[in-house]
């Protein structure tokens, strides 16, 4: 079956810096989705992207759906303590059925 | 505009017990799937429904089944508790219609299995 692997798992960040996570798949996807989730609650949608090579930004937040339907990435810039959290890509293959198929997540925690 | 919910935001049950789920999708939307998030883990599609009908099934035992009501909400079921089966249950809803099925999410249902 479908898999994502995402990367890196976990990161520090300083506030002000930019960080950057991706999500590869063996197989093509025609959507890609990013969430945050926060402990305790559940999967708050970022940015979706529809078309292959499209670059979508939501505030702070920039992802793009790469060109070989196979990888996204999302970057935040100036992270700030409340970008904290478990971010996940999902990806959703149409003529495998409406499931979304999530990566492992990518933990975000602050810099001591 | 009202948002995905769910009910129970906890429950604790015992190996062996049933437990019913409920979820409300986003107004306006008419598509229920459910997920199943161990700890630690991505979430884990269970299935979903659409016009009161499974839809499509991800790989799960026959001891999970569900139910679309004619307003959309839904009800997942889980039979015969196993301990392996704690863990953080998500509703999501969307749009058939939409043609691109972006998925909302609720707060989900943590199950403690003892």
């Amino acid at each position: 079956g479908q898999q994502l692997n995402q990367s890196p798992q976990s990161m520090f960040i300083q506030e002000g810096e930019d960080v950057s996570m991706n999500c590869t798949s063996s197989s093509i996807f025609n959507t890609w989705l990013w969430y945050k989730q926060d402990p305790g609650e559940g999967p708050v949608l970022l940015i979706a992207l529809y078309k292959a090579g499209e670059l979508t930004s939501n505030g702070r937040l920039t992802a793009q759906f790469g060109i070989t339907r196979k990888d996204s990435f999302l970057n935040i810039s100036a992270s700030i303590p409340s970008d904290v959290g478990i971010y996940f890509c999902a990806g959703l293959f149409k003529a495998a059925g409406n499931k979304l198929t999530f990566g492992g997540g990518t933990r975000v925690l602050v810099k001591p | 505009d009202a948002g995905v919910t769910q009910s129970p935001t906890h429950l604790i049950k015992t190996r062996g017990q049933q437990v019913t789920l409920r979820c409300s999708p986003k107004s306006g939307h008419d598509t229920v799937s459910w997920y199943q998030q161990a700890l630690g883990q991505g979430p884990q599609f269970i299935f979903q429904y659409y016009e009161e009908e499974e839809r499509q099934r991800g790989n799960f035992p026959d001891r999970f089944s569900g139910h679309q009501f004619p307003n959309y909400s839904s009800e997942l079921n889980v039979n015969a508790l196993l301990l392996g089966d704690s863990a953080l249950y998500l509703c999501a809803s969307s749009l058939a219609a939409s043609g691109q099925e972006t998925q909302y999410f609720g707060p989900g249902t943590r199950l403690l299995v003892l």
